[in-house]
């Protein structure tokens, strides 16, 4: 059984341009979560998915950042004009189920660099 | 807004017992964990206690829980070079996977 998939591991853009990043969630797992690492800090909520919902956006900045988590297909984190503020390690996490204790795995997360 | 805070580095020597301390705020949390980051990989869940709980042990590791002043404690013991990463407390409610971790705890063990 294949863990929570992250890709690309490792990313380089420029500022203005846009980066997009995937997550296909273990399997069976229809909730996912992505976080924010930021150089020498602990990992900050953004965003929760279902399928097809976004259930809680509290966490996420409220312009050029968007996610989706289609019926098909992996959950994708946009960041459009990309700013060298944005460059950190975005984890994915995915569970079967609301919130239970211990069901919650997380990837090896995409390691985004602004130039 | 909550907080989670936990000292950032801590040396021990193998075969010694290493604790990592974290305080909290959010005085609703019904679960916390202790996850361990190694360098450029992802978050893996080490143990994880519910808040009616004071302690729970799981091989080499004990986690103890002070409600009452909201601090978790995790005790590895006998300390091995493998041990050496990043250790992140995290609260939780019951009804989501949404965290608050804290700023993560550096254990260096010396050979």
């Amino acid at each position: 059984n294949a863990g929570v998939m992250q890709n690309p591991r490792h990313l380089v853009r420029r500022r203005g341009q846009e980066a997009r990043l995937r997550c296909s969630p273990m399997k069976g797992h229809s909730h996912v979560y992505w976080y924010r690492q930021l150089p020498e800090e602990g990992l900050k909520f953004m965003v929760y998915l279902q399928k097809e919902n976004i259930i809680d956006e509290s966490g996420m900045p409220k312009e050029r950042f968007s996610a989706e988590f289609p019926k098909e297909g992996p959950s994708i984190l946009r960041i459009q004009q990309v700013v060298r503020g944005d460059s950190a390690a975005y984890f994915c996490a995915s569970s079967p189920r609301e919130g239970r204790a211990g069901e919650l795995f997380f990837g090896e997360g995409s390691r985004l660099t602004v130039l | 807004g909550e907080d989670v805070e936990q000292s950032l580095f801590l040396s021990v020597r193998e075969g010694d017992s290493s604790v990592i301390n974290c305080t909290y705020t959010d005085s609703s949390s019904t679960y916390l964990y202790w996850y361990k980051q190694e360098p450029g990989a992802g978050l893996q869940l080490l143990t994880y206690i519910f808040s009616n709980m004071d302690m729970k042990q799981d091989q080499r590791l004990t986690v103890l829980l002070n409600k009452k002043d909201k601090h978790l404690s995790l005790r590895i013991a006998d300390t091995q070079t493998g041990d050496s990463a990043i250790y992140f407390c995290a609260t939780g409610s019951s009804n989501t996977g949404k965290l608050i971790f804290g700023q993560g705890t550096t254990l260096q063990v010396k050979p």
